[in-house]
C-alpha cells in the first residue's frame, strides 16, 4: 500500500448524513485520485487532483465532494445526496506524468445503515 | 469511446500450471497499459506497465505480461502459479489527455492446490 494511508478502515453512515474519507500520502506526488469500487465493476473515477487548491470530476462525481488544500491531503466527502453511497473507496496517487504509475492506499469500506 | 475488456469473470487453475488473464485494450487509445492485482479487502498492488519497448514486459512476484499490437491485447502471465496468486486482477489504459486510467472490470484468479 506504499506511503498512502486511508482512514477510517470501515465507516458506518446513516441516511442523510455526511461524511469525510481521509487520503493522506507521503510519497511527494503531486496528483490524487479517488475511484468508487462495487462488487463485480471495475473501478470508477470520482474525483482527482493535479496540483494543489485544483480538482477535476470523474465518471461519478454526483454526490461527493473533495478539496486539496495541501499536497499530502486529499479528503471526500460523501453528502446525503449520494443515493447509493455503501461501497468501498479507494485513494490513489501518481506524480504529474501522464503515464507514471498510481499507487493505492488500503481503502475505506462504507456502509450505509 | 475508450474501453478495457477482461472477458473472464474467473479463471481456476491448478497449483504449478501456467495462468493467463486476458486483456483487451481500446485501439482508440495510447497502448499504455498496467496491470494491477487486489487481494480481499485492500487496495490494488501495482505488477507490471508497458509504455513502449519490447513486447513482453516483466512485473512484480513472477508476473509478466505480452503485449500484442495486432490483437490489441495484453495478457498478464506467469509460468507456474501460486496458491498466493488467488486475487482480482485488474488491466488498464491510459486516457491520452489527461492523467486518467480506464479499467476493466477485474478477473477473480482462484488457484487451487
Amino acid at each position: 500500500d506504499g506511503g498512502i494511508t486511508q482512514s477510517p478502515k470501515y465507516l458506518f453512515r446513516k441516511e442523510g448524513q455526511n461524511v469525510t474519507l481521509s487520503c493522506e500520502q507521503n510519497l511527494n506526488h503531486d496528483a490524487m485520485y479517488w475511484y468508487r469500487q462495487d462488487p463485480g465493476q471495475g473501478l470508477r473515477l470520482i474525483y482527482y487532483s493535479q496540483i494543489v487548491n485544483d480538482f477535476q470530476k470523474g465518471d461519478i462525481a454526483e454526490g461527493y465532494s473533495v478539496s486539496r488544500e495541501k499536497k499530502e491531503s486529499f479528503p471526500l466527502t460523501v453528502t446525503s445526496a449520494q443515493k447509493n453511497p455503501t461501497a468501498f473507496y479507494l485513494c490513489a496517487s501518481s506524480t504529474r506524468a501522464s503515464l507514471d504509475t498510481q499507487y493505492f492506499g488500503p481503502g475505506t469500506r462504507l456502509t450505509v445503515l | 469511446a475508450q474501453s478495457v475488456a477482461q472477458p473472464e469473470d474467473q479463471v481456476n487453475v491448478a497449483e504449478g500450471n501456467p495462468l493467463t488473464v486476458k486483456c483487451t485494450y481500446s485501439v482508440s487509445g495510447n497502448p499504455y497499459l498496467f496491470w494491477y492485482v487486489q487481494y480481499p479487502n485492500r487496495g490494488l498492488q501495482f505488477l507490471l506497465k508497458y509504455i513502449t519497448g519490447d513486447n513482453l514486459v516483466k512485473g512484480s512476484y513472477g508476473f509478466e505480461a505480452e503485449f500484442n499490437k495486432s490483437q490489441t491485447s495484453f495478457h498478464l502471465k506467469k509460468p507456474s502459479a501460486l496458491v498466493s496468486d488467488s486475487a482480482l486482477y485488474f488491466c488498464a489504459q491510459a486516457m491520452d489527455s489527461n492523467y486518467q486510467l480506464i479499467w476493466g472490470a477485474g478477473t477473480k484468479l482462484i488457484i487451487k492446490p
